[in-house]
């Protein structure tokens, strides 16, 4: 079982839509959970930090964690031609891990207008 | 600009070379990583330094060696390149080990011929 695991792009979706990227992973013991946008050829951008559970919302962009169920996601409204990228899913799991995170694979988010 | 910034951007090398690549940041941050970005896009952690102590250490060949002169700056030498250390490689820093957001340089595409 991959530590962190993403929905299987890619996902495809309308301008103005919505976009719901997932992200599940196997440390229970997991504190911190980020999501990152990397655009093709750049480096990973922060655009979500959650830390406990619920819903945390920035702009267009909400984040959601449910601990119990080892999982995080992250929706995107109104979605625009400029939010295709790989949306990478990032996980603290605390404790002597230092501050290492663990990728998902990433999810490739194509939004056509 | 307040960054990480990595130099080289981009390293062309043969077989069996020696190269370093250099990362520093002006966030004020005290702790710095290494990751590794493949062929596949998948990013994984290599190395960490707080305030110069090494903290991770994942498995990776002893031919990669890190060094961080300070809490603003952390090197990586790579001895004897192979084929498969063709790779983009990123710096990141966070602010302690706790699992803070950790903010990306823009990478060092680094390719073996």
């Amino acid at each position: 079982q991959k530590e962190v695991e993403q929905n299987s792009g890619p996902l495809s979706v309308p301008e103005g839509a919505i976009a719901s990227l997932n992200c599940t992973y196997s440390d229970r013991g997991s504190q911190s959970f980020f999501w990152y946008r990397q655009y093709s050829g750049k480096s990973p951008e922060l655009i979500m930090s959650i830390y406990s559970n619920g819903d945390k919302e920035d702009g267009r962009f909400t984040a959601q964690l449910n601990k119990a169920s080892q999982y995080v996601s992250l929706l995107i409204r109104d979605s625009q031609p400029s939010d295709s990228a790989t949306y990478l899913c990032a996980v603290n799991a605390g404790g002597t891990s230092y501050g290492k995170l663990t990728f998902g694979q990433g999810t490739i988010l194509t939004v056509h207008p | 600009d307040t960054a990480v910034s990595q130099t080289p951007k981009y390293l062309v090398t043969q077989m069996g070379n020696d190269k370093s690549i250099k990362c520093e940041q002006n966030l004020g941050h005290d702790t710095m990583y290494w990751y590794k970005q493949d062929s596949k896009k998948f990013l994984k952690i290599m190395f960490s330094y707080n305030n110069k102590e090494l903290i991770i250490n994942e498995t990776v060949p002893n031919r990669f060696s890190p060094k961080s002169p300070d809490k603003a700056h952390l090197n990586l030498h790579i001895n004897s390149l192979e084929l498969g250390d063709s790779a983009v490689y990123f710096c990141a820093s966070s602010f302690g080990t706790g699992g803070q957001p950790q903010h990306f340089g823009d990478g060092t595409r680094l390719s073996i011929l």
